[in-house]
């Protein structure tokens, strides 16, 4: 099945500085690529997602960049805010099943 | 509109007793998933169940059963706990193929002694 590695676990960042977190996938045949955020104690909530027909999508703030070659895809967030602090999680969805596999979470805190 | 809804929120169990966690969602979609949250572990996949009458395995099916009961409800049973299933869990269901956005429950947070 589908293995995703997701980097760095933790984030810390000056508000108003930009974060990154990478994911990797092993699965050549994953076609969708969401993220998710969980803010404390609460349950995930989708953000940002790509299909693998795209290279780049952008939602204000957030974008999500994919490159199918290499198997890797990326969140950015420009201009973080407090809010912003939360656990992201990355996920692949092969189209051969229907199963969604996420990565291990990294926990992003912005500082004010 | 209640979207997926999942009880209980919190159990605790001794070692060998057993339970069933009950999900149901109210937007007709087809696909529905159990996950459980570890630390450090992200979300990982127990079940699911791509459509009414079909389920699968996913990475962790190890001590869970599941049953699709109807299109509206998908409940996971541990027919005989462990301290290892210590964990929250999570319900999740989307419309199914090219509209995957999964929606959550609330999750249930479960400790077996």
């Amino acid at each position: 099945g589908e293995n995703v590695e997701q980097h760095p676990s933790t984030l810390s960042v000056q508000e108003g500085d930009s974060a990154v977190i990478k994911c990797t996938y092993s699965d050549s045949a994953s076609n969708y690529f969401p993220w998710y955020k969980q803010e404390l104690g609460k349950r995930p909530q989708l953000i940002i997602d790509i299909r693998s027909n795209v290279g780049e999508k952008k939602d204000q703030r957030i974008a999500v960049t994919l490159n199918k070659t290499a198997k890797h895809f990326s969140l950015h967030i420009t201009e973080t805010q407090p809010e912003d602090s939360a656990v992201y999680f990355c996920a692949a969805r092969s189209y051969n099943n229907n199963d969604m596999r996420f990565g291990a979470g990294t926990r992003l805190t912005v500082k004010p | 509109n209640a979207g997926v809804t999942q009880t209980p929120k919190f159990q605790v169990l001794k070692t060998g007793q057993s339970m069933t966690l009950q999900c149901a969602q109210d937007m007709n979609h087809n696909s529905m998933y159990w996950y459980r949250q570890d630390p450090g572990m992200g979300l990982r996949l127990i079940y699911y169940s791509a459509s009414e009458g079909t389920t699968d395995k996913g990475e962790v099916p190890n001590g869970y059963n599941v049953s699709r009961l109807n299109k509206r409800e998908f409940s996971l049973r541990l027919e005989s706990a462990a301290p290892s299933q210590t964990s929250v869990y999570f319900c999740a269901s989307s419309a199914g193929p090219f509209n995957e956005k999964l929606f959550f429950g609330s999750g249930t947070q479960l400790s077996v002694l």
